[in-house]
């Protein structure tokens, strides 16, 4: 059982170039999201999804763009990287359905993103 | 809008030392989460409080929630090297499907 799977690891931009960073959970979660982490700022959330088709805005959700065709991947792209990009971005995952709704999240390893 | 405020937002403490670390959050929430994440790795799971007055234990660690005052924390007992970590609480905005999370606190247990 692998959980939430998140690639790549590492990624190096330059600014205004484009990329996506992939999601994928195999744990039947409906809801999945993605944080950024900065240091001294905790985990801001970019955005959510409550199933598939389905995706919201979180806090910080300008500059990034996701999609949800499938209940399993949730990947979030970025249309024109910046600078103020760079971070370490996570993906998780959890329950959403009655009865199950009160299930922690699930997180994968992380993205470390450098953009210059 | 939902905010979550921890504090200390770092700690050093001795083992064998007990300590608190607070949460405090700005409006009506249904759910609180406590998380562990290591330098270097993902976020972990600690505990899960849902209703006011909840309490959760585990080894030298304590949770508990009071939603009346929008407040959780997380009680260290005689902390040991191994808790060493930052720990997060995050909280659901009700209605909606957005956790919110604290700054963390960074926690270093000297020996």
């Amino acid at each position: 059982n692998a959980g939430v799977t998140q690639t790549p690891k590492f990624q190096v931009l330059k600014t205004g170039q484009s990329m996506t960073l992939q999601c994928a959970q195999d744990m039947n979660h409906e809801y999945m999201s993605w944080y950024r982490q900065d240091p001294g700022m905790g985990l801001r959330l970019i955005h959510y999804s409550v199933g598939a088709g389905i995706t919201d805005q979180g806090e910080v959700p300008n500059g990034y763009n996701v999609s949800r065709s499938t209940t399993e991947d949730f990947p979030l792209r970025l249309l024109s990287a910046a600078p103020s990009q760079t971070s370490v971005y996570f993906c998780a995952s959890s329950y959403s359905r009655e009865g199950l709704n009160n299930s922690p999240l699930h997180f994968g390893n992380g993205t470390r993103l450098t953009v210059t | 809008e939902l905010k979550v405020e921890q504090n200390p937002l770092f700690l050093s403490m001795q083992e064998g030392k007990n300590y608190t670390i607070y949460c405090n959050y700005s409006t009506t929430s249904d759910r609180l989460y406590w998380y562990r994440q290591d330098p270097g790795k993902s976020l972990e799971s600690l505990f899960v409080l849902l209703s006011n007055g909840a309490v959760k234990q585990e080894g030298r660690l304590m949770a508990s929630l009071d939603t009346k005052a929008r407040l959780s924390t997380l009680h260290i007992t005689a902390a040991v090297h191994d808790l060493s970590a930052t720990y997060f609480c995050a909280v659901i905005t009700s209605g909606t499907y957005k956790y919110i999370f604290g700054t963390g606190t960074r926690l270093k247990v000297l020996a």
